[in-house]
Order: C-alpha cells, then sequence, then structure tokens
C-alpha cells in the first residue's frame, strides 16, 4: 500500500520562528490534504492540495506530485499553532468522491514556546 | 452548520461491555467515515458509507465492531464486547461528494475500556 511518511517527528520552535513540515509519499496520488490536530484533540483541515501552492493566512502549502513530496510552512509561529500536524493521501480503495478515505502520516508534533 | 457531532465525548467501560459510539454528519454530506486513534497505530479508516451504504468496512479489526447508518443524519459504532485494546480515539467524519470536497471530522470519542 501507500506509504506515507512525515518529518521531522518533533520539532521545537520559538515563538515568531519559521518552520516547514515535509511529507513523503510512495505512489502518485490525486490529492493530498494537511491537518491540524490541536492539544484538545480537535482534527481540522488546513489545505486540500493535490499539487501547486495554496496560502491561507500565516501557513501555505506546496506539493510537487510529480516527486511525490508536499511541504507544509508556517511563518512567524505562535503558541496556538501548537500541536500535531498530519498529511494524508487518498487509499487505494478510494474510489469516485471518497476523498475522506485517507492513509495518514504519523505526524510532525509542534510545540511552540513563548 | 453545527460540524460533525459525535457522542459520548469520553467512556469510561468496563471489559465485557456493550459500547455504542454515536454520529450526525453534516447535513448534506453523503460520506461518512470512521476513524480510530492509537499511539502505536495512528489514525486508520475502520468504514464508510456513501449514502447510508456500507462501501469498505476492510478496517473493522474484528465481528467484536459493527457499525450502522439508518439515515442520512446518524450513525452508529458498537464493540461488543468491548477489550482493554479498544482504547482509543474513536473520529466520525463527514464530506460532500466532488473534487475538492474536504474532510470534516468531529471532536471525537475517547473511549477507555478497564
Amino acid at each position: 500500500g501507500i506509504q506515507v511518511e512525515q518529518s521531522p517527528p518533533d520539532l521545537i520552535l520559538q515563538e515568531g520562528a519559521n518552520s516547514t513540515l515535509r511529507c513523503n509519499f510512495s505512489d502518485s496520488v490525486n490529492n493530498l490534504q494537511w491537518f491540524h490536530q490541536n492539544p484538545w484533540g480537535q482534527l481540522i483541515n488546513l489545505f486540500y492540495i493535490p499539487s501547486g501552492t495554496k496560502q491561507n493566512g500565516r501557513l501555505s502549502a506546496t506539493t510537487v506530485a510529480t516527486e511525490r513530496y508536499s511541504l507544509l510552512y508556517i511563518s512567524s509561529s505562535q503558541t496556538t499553532d501548537s500541536g500535531v500536524y498530519f498529511c494524508a493521501v487518498p487509499s487505494p480503495r478510494a474510489y469516485g468522491g471518497s476523498q475522506g478515505n485517507l492513509i495518514f502520516g504519523k505526524g510532525t508534533k509542534l510545540s511552540v514556546k513563548p | 452548520d453545527a460540524g460533525v457531532i459525535q457522542s459520548p465525548r469520553h467512556e469510561v467501560t468496563e471489559m465485557g461491555q456493550e459500547v455504542t459510539l454515536r454520529c450526525k454528519p453534516i447535513s448534506g454530506h453523503d460520506y461518512l467515515f470512521w476513524y480510530r486513534q492509537t499511539m502505536m497505530r495512528g489514525l486508520e479508516l475502520l468504514i464508510y458509507f456513501n449514502n447510508n451504504v456500507p462501501i469498505d468496512d476492510s478496517g473493522m479489526p474484528e465481528d467484536r465492531f459493527s457499525a450502522k447508518m439508518p439515515n442520512a443524519s446518524f450513525s452508529t459504532l458498537k464493540i461488543q464486547p468491548s477489550e482493554p485494546r479498544d482504547s482509543a480515539v474513536y473520529f466520525c467524519a463527514s464530506s460532500a461528494s466532488g473534487s475538492g470536497n474536504t474532510i470534516y471530522f468531529g471532536e471525537g470519542s475517547w473511549l477507555t475500556v478497564v
């Protein structure tokens, strides 16, 4: 099956610093999603990004599908950015509109210190 | 919309007891997903429905687990009998078909089996 690897597994930042999180996937995919799980466990979708670059405030994401990786950039980090960041790609068993049938990476745990 | 609603938020039960987790998807979404999150295995898909019909239940760990979706606004995940290794966070999520439609997660049901 598809392998999804994220790096680094853990990251500690000082507030205000920038960071780049990486997601590698082992096979061609038609979409990729980034999620943030906050310290209370809530999973929030950040980006749906099969290719190219998208930006949302201090966060941006780039997927290079031909090279099978995606990057999540966090600029001017804040303590509220702490949590675990997951990337996910569709399962090979997904069909049609079932974009939610996902294989998740193990995540990058981010801690932003004040 | 209120988002995906799950209940209970937390449950502690004794081994051997029946556990029923409930989910109300976002109105108008035609896909519903049940995920489980553990430290060892991360986030994994258990089962998903399309228009109330189970499409793929290959992620259901064993016969002790069952899921139903009697109508478009309600789904249950049942564990009978429960075992300590079932302790995990169970997420329900929903999405609407069509490319570019993202998946929305509920806040999760935190299950502890003692």
